[in-house]
């Protein structure tokens, strides 16, 4: 079946350290992934996403790659601001798809202290 | 941008009321979506549509219906409430595609049932 594990959290960090959250999925062909962002008391905003092996999603100066022989897709960033405090989901979408159903990861919660 | 528009931020209801949360997108998508988040267990599917009239039900549909009689509204219906149906409930939405297209959530509706 179709599944997405991400680490747990959460995760507190100084401002300016590095980011790694990890991402491992379950799928049968070549499923896309996605990383949502969700600030308090809003919906999920799409991240970045990656269509196929080896491609590097990226933005707002986060990145993650899709490696499908290790079928992880983890997100990271160089320097986090407090700006960056909020909850991560990490989500995949199955090829064939008849309703572009997602499985959504439980998501990591990110605190960034200045 | 697409937007997706849900009725209520925040709405309190009793116990045994009928209960519906409206979800509008204007970006001509077939498919969308209701999911619940509860802390703890990410988010969780109630049920999906991939076009008007048609319905499928996602992980947990107990207690709940779904209407959607046009392409940009999709209803959720709490039959008759109950305080474990308080929580936070998200609409998506996505074009009809091969899988890679992302889905486009709304600001959520924070229900509480007393």
């Amino acid at each position: 079946g179709n599944s997405v594990t991400q680490m747990e959290g959460p995760v507190t960090l100084s401002e300016e350290a590095f980011l790694t959250i990890n991402c491992t999925y379950t799928a049968t062909g070549y499923p896309s992934l996605f990383w949502y962002v969700q600030y308090p008391g809003e919906g999920l905003q799409l991240l970045l996403k990656a269509t196929k092996a080896d491609d590097k999603g990226s933005n707002k100066g986060f990145e993650a790659t899709y490696r499908k022989e290790t079928t992880s897709f983890h997100l990271e960033k160089g320097s986090v601001q407090v700006s960056d405090s909020a909850v991560y989901f990490c989500a995949l979408s199955p090829q064939r798809n008849t309703g572009n159903q997602f499985y959504f990861g439980t998501g990591t919660s990110l605190t960034v202290i200045p | 941008d697409v937007k997706v528009t849900q009725s209520s931020r925040y709405l309190v209801k009793r116990t045994g009321e009928k209960v519906f949360l409206e979800c509008v997108q204007d970006m001509d998508h077939e498919n969308m979506f209701w999911y619940r988040q509860d802390p703890g267990l990410g988010l969780r599917l109630i049920y999906f549509s991939y076009d008007v009239k048609m319905k499928e039900k996602g992980d947990i549909p107990e207690g709940y219906s779904v209407s959607r009689e046009k392409k940009e509204r999709f209803s959720l219906i709490l039959e008759s409430a109950s305080t474990n149906q308080t929580s936070m409930y998200l609409c998506a939405s996505t074009l009809e595609g091969r899988g890679n297209q992302p889905q486009h959530f709304g600001d959520g509706t924070r229900l509480s049932i007393l």
